[in-house]
């Protein structure tokens, strides 16, 4: 069955230094690949899509690379900051859409 | 993006009681999903609803423990019947916004459901 993989133990790292988060998936072949921002006790906010033909995507202090073979994509912030705290979540959706499986999320803590 | 006004955002209820959590949209979309989501765990598919039409359930999910309402393009309920403390998590309605091939999903605030 699909599955995706997120790092369940927290990642924990310095103010400034770029924080990078793994999103490994198997026995799928998604078209798009979503990233959201989860605080404890709210819904999901999304934050960046990247489709099957794109390597890489940025969005200020976010970069998101798409690797089809290795099947994986990686999330980084570039220099965090505390109040980038949060769950992190991937998701992935075929190319009809509206199908879409999340993984569990990786706890990001940036330390002042 | 669409603004989701979800609530209760919390209930605390007795076993064998129903619980029904409103959704209402800013905008007007053709869908709107249901999910659930344990703590520590993945978000999980209940049903999609659309205007007009019933809901399409995921596996494991049935309409009798779940009923949906979907009376108009900007608003839906999901029903948690018949309460078991096995049913205690977080409910989360969302809809789809942007185009085709580019898009996201916008989530409710969610509603924290405990069954004592």
């Amino acid at each position: 069955s699909q599955k995706i993989e997120q790092n369940s133990e927290a990642l924990n790292i310095q103010e400034g230094k770029t924080a990078t988060l793994t999103c490994n998936y198997t026995n799928y072949s998604p078209a798009y690949l979503q990233w959201y921002r989860q605080d404890p006790g709210r819904g999901p906010v999304f934050l960046l899509l990247i489709r099957e033909n794109e390597k890489e995507k940025r969005k200020e202090r976010l970069k998101v690379t798409f690797d089809t073979t290795l099947k994986q994509s990686l999330f980084h912030i570039t220099a965090s900051q505390p109040a980038d705290s949060a769950t992190y979540l991937c998701a992935l959706d075929g190319a009809g859409g509206f199908k879409t499986i999340f993984g569990a999320g990786t706890r990001l803590f940036v330390k002042a | 993006s669409a603004v989701i006004s979800q609530k209760p955002s919390r209930d605390i209820c007795q076993r064998g009681t129903s619980l029904t959590i409103q959704c209402q949209v800013d905008s007007q979309v053709t869908m709107m999903f249901w999910y659930r989501q344990q703590p520590g765990q993945s978000l999980t598919l209940i049903a999609t609803a659309n205007q007009g039409s019933e809901a399409t359930y995921e596996s494991g999910f049935v309409i009798d423990k779940f009923p949906i309402s979907r009376p108009n393009l900007t608003f839906s309920t999901l029903t948690v019947s018949n309460m078991s403390p096995e049913d205690s998590s977080i409910y989360l309605c969302s809809v789809r916004t942007g185009g085709l091939s580019n898009y996201g999903y916008t989530f409710g605030s969610g509603t924290r459901l405990t069954v004592v």
